[in-house]
């Protein structure tokens, strides 16, 4: 059993539409991360978050740390947008655990 | 250990010096990944390698910094002329393959090298 786990896999979505990346992990975290890859293989650190909501553009991050569960939003998506978002969570011994990632391709 | 094996686990230096920072990866695993993160901070993305070639260094966050892996194998992550900015804890992982582009491929990750620059 994965101590992350992600869903949708994949996802496609048409230009505009409101999108929602779900994460559940099942250990004990100092924090969790928003983590976007595009093609080519670049990661970019999206959010870092411990509790509550963070906003940056059009990309919002929850987490609800009694039920272990985050999400990742995107509002009026873009195809430049298309890239696999992975959720990761941390704890304090700076053990890191990885989701599978979710694929997501934004048609024009 | 069959594990990510990086060293030093500490490693305090002054500003202005040379540091050199290793990771073993676990037997057998093609991509190996360097990340960082300072205080307060969210994870950082360096570089990745798959075998022996880095097809990406843009996360490489200035000139003083390189990576090398040699042999498949171990790798070095350099900094040269260290900053106080420099100050984080340098993380490597390994993993069979790329890992996340449609693949289902787990990172693997040491203990992490804590690098403190006075």
């Amino acid at each position: 059993k994965n101590e992350v786990e992600q869903s949708p896999q994949n996802l496609t979505a048409q230009e505009g539409e409101f999108i929602t990346i779900n994460c559940s992990y099942s250990v004990g975290i100092s924090a969790l991360h928003w983590l976007q890859q595009h093609p080519g293989g670049g990661i970019v650190s999206l959010f870092m978050l411990s509790s509550g909501k963070k906003k940056h553009g059009r990309l919002i991050a929850t987490i609800n740390i009694q039920e272990k569960h985050s999400s990742l939003h995107i509002t009026a998506s873009h195809p430049r947008d298309s890239a696999v978002y992975i959720c990761a969570v941390s704890n304090t011994g700076n053990q890191f655990y990885f989701g599978t990632g979710t694929s997501l391709t934004v048609i024009p | 250990g069959a594990g990510v094996s990086q060293s030093p686990s500490n490693k305090v230096t002054e500003k202005g010096k040379d540091v050199e920072l290793r990771c073993d990866p676990i037997s057998g695993h093609t991509a190996l990944y360097w990340y960082r993160q300072s205080l307060g901070q969210g994870l950082e993305f360096l570089i990745y390698f798959q075998g022996n070639s880095a097809p990406d260094k843009s996360g490489l966050p200035s000139d003083r910094f390189s990576a090398e892996r040699t042999g498949g194998s171990v790798s070095t992550l350099t900094i040269q002329r260290t900053q106080q900015e420099d100050s984080a804890v340098y993380l490597c992982a390994s993993s069979l393959a790329t890992a996340w582009v449609g693949s289902n491929q787990p990172q693997h990750f040491g203990d992490g090298t804590r690098l403190s620059i006075l």
